[in-house]
């Protein structure tokens, strides 16, 4: 059963509109939500995270919303640009500083942005 | 820092033969890790290092799967006897987030 759920495959954003993908887990021991982005034949790169203290964590472009009711989390990327086209990995964790069980990933959404 | 590095970046291989995987991770990093991406899926969860401890093993590492990390350095990955399902990328992650290697594509056929 899966864990750590992305239910959409592909999203497709215009150029310098904001781009939101989201992310449903199911394990409330869950304290520690990480999004990756990821290039074909490349390792997954870090993007942003959000301990569950927090409800909000912005990084520049990068937002992340973490609803704890919901166990729902949220990327916003604004404005979208060309290059962010690529797959794009939401993660969980119990506890930040190192969990015996590593990441739990979900499968992914497919980013393209359009010109 | 240089990165997480691995070695080979791609690996074609005939079932049933042995095949090794190393991991090079960020030198301070202390505590490591290997997952297994097929097409589709996210990454998954193999094992943890700390140091040169291992202290946790997925139930997908089966019996043909071996990891060591002697002396707490880079870490190595072996698949005794390729199977077709073994098709996978293998990544190593050094620290909980935020490093990963590129990546070794592994293909039996």
């Amino acid at each position: 059963d899966q864990q750590v759920k992305q239910n959409s495959p592909s999203l497709s954003v215009q150029e310098g509109r904001i781009s939101i993908l989201n992310c449903d887990y199911t394990n409330s021991m869950f304290d520690y939500f990480l999004w990756y982005k990821k290039y074909p034949a490349e390792g997954p790169t870090f993007l942003i995270s959000i301990s569950s203290i927090k409800d909000k964590n912005e990084d520049g472009r990068f937002t992340v919303f973490l609803n704890k009711s919901a166990k729902h989390l949220s990327l916003h990327i604004v404005p979208s640009q060309p290059g962010d086209s690529a797959v794009y990995f939401c993660a969980a964790s119990v506890g930040e500083g190192g969990g015996a069980d590593g990441l739990t990933f979900g499968k992914g959404t497919h980013l393209i942005i359009q010109p | 820092d240089t990165g997480v590095s691995q070695d080979p970046r791609h690996k074609i291989t005939k079932r049933g033969q042995n095949v090794t995987f190393r991991c090079d991770p960020i030198s301070e990093h202390n505590r490591l890790y290997w997952y297994r991406q097929t097409l589709g899926q996210g990454p998954e969860f193999l094992t943890y290092f700390q140091n040169e401890a291992q202290l946790e093993k997925s139930r997908l590492l089966s019996d043909r799967f071996s990891a060591e990390r002697p002396k707490g350095s880079f870490s190595t990955l072996e698949i005794q006897r390729t199977e077709q399902g073994d098709s996978a990328m293998y990544l190593c992650a050094s620290s909980l987030g935020g490093s990963f290697g590129p990546g070794t594509r592994l293909t039996v056929t």
